[in-house]
């Protein structure tokens, strides 16, 4: 068990710009989340998968946000069109799917958009 | 929707002191709860869960009764030590039925520092 890795641990970009971020899961897990933690909060929903199907999304994920995870395996989170209120910690999550199973946190990407 | 509140902090303790962090929360549905903490530079971890009313958690000397009637989850230690200095999460998971279940719904989170 190597945990959840996330990549890159830290992103600067300017306001307008594109930015990916990548998570690789437990790799017996097939449940995946993505939370958004700001400053003096608590991490908030933004989406999960189920295998390779998405199958819930926040409110707070507005379209310039998109998450893939393609085979089941590794998710990524790509931002467009970045605002400075994107400017937080990106966490990504992932447990085995059934009742009460614990879910297990990678390190997050911090991101700073200038 | 779902809530979850947690006493204002930061909280700073001597070292062997009694710690108490308040937790409350509402639910539309019958909850799970947990308490995550996240110590400087590392991810969040799981400390311990209660998954129906009257459940016990505990885990590394910390304990956290589920109280249905007051809808309060609690987080106790006897003793603290300097190495338990971190940022204390209050959460909550509601079984929908089906498939929604795991999406946590977390406290503001509390700030622990614990002196020599």
């Amino acid at each position: 068990d190597t945990g959840v890795s996330q990549d890159p641990r830290h992103k600067i970009t300017k306001r307008g710009q594109n930015v990916t971020f990548r998570c690789d899961p437990i790799s017996e897990h097939n449940r995946l989340y993505w939370y958004r933690q700001t400053l003096g909060q608590g991490p908030e929903f933004l989406t999960y998968f189920q295998n390779e199907a998405q199958l819930e999304k926040s409110r707070l994920l507005s379209d310039r946000f998109s998450a893939e995870r393609p085979k089941g395996s590794f998710s990524t989170l790509e931002i467009q069109r970045t605002e400075q209120g994107d400017s937080a910690m990106y966490l990504c999550a992932s447990s085995l799917g059934v009742p009460n199973s614990p879910l297990h946190f990678g390190n997050g990407t911090r991101l700073t958009v200038t | 929707g779902d809530s979850v509140t947690q006493m204002e902090g930061p909280v700073t303790l001597s070292e062997e002191a009694f710690l108490t962090i308040n937790c409350t929360y509402t639910a539309t549905g019958y909850p799970s709860l947990f308490w995550y903490v996240q110590y400087p530079g590392e991810g969040l971890q799981l400390l311990l869960k209660a998954t129906k009313a009257d459940d016990k958690g505990s885990n590394k000397g910390f304990e956290a009764t589920y109280r249905k009637e007051t809808t309060s989850f609690h987080l106790e230690k006897g003793s603290v030590q300097v190495s338990d200095s971190a940022v204390y999460f209050c959460a909550l998971s509601v079984w929908a039925g089906g498939t929604s279940y795991g999406k946590l719904t977390f406290g503001q989170g509390t700030i622990l520092t614990v002196h020599p």
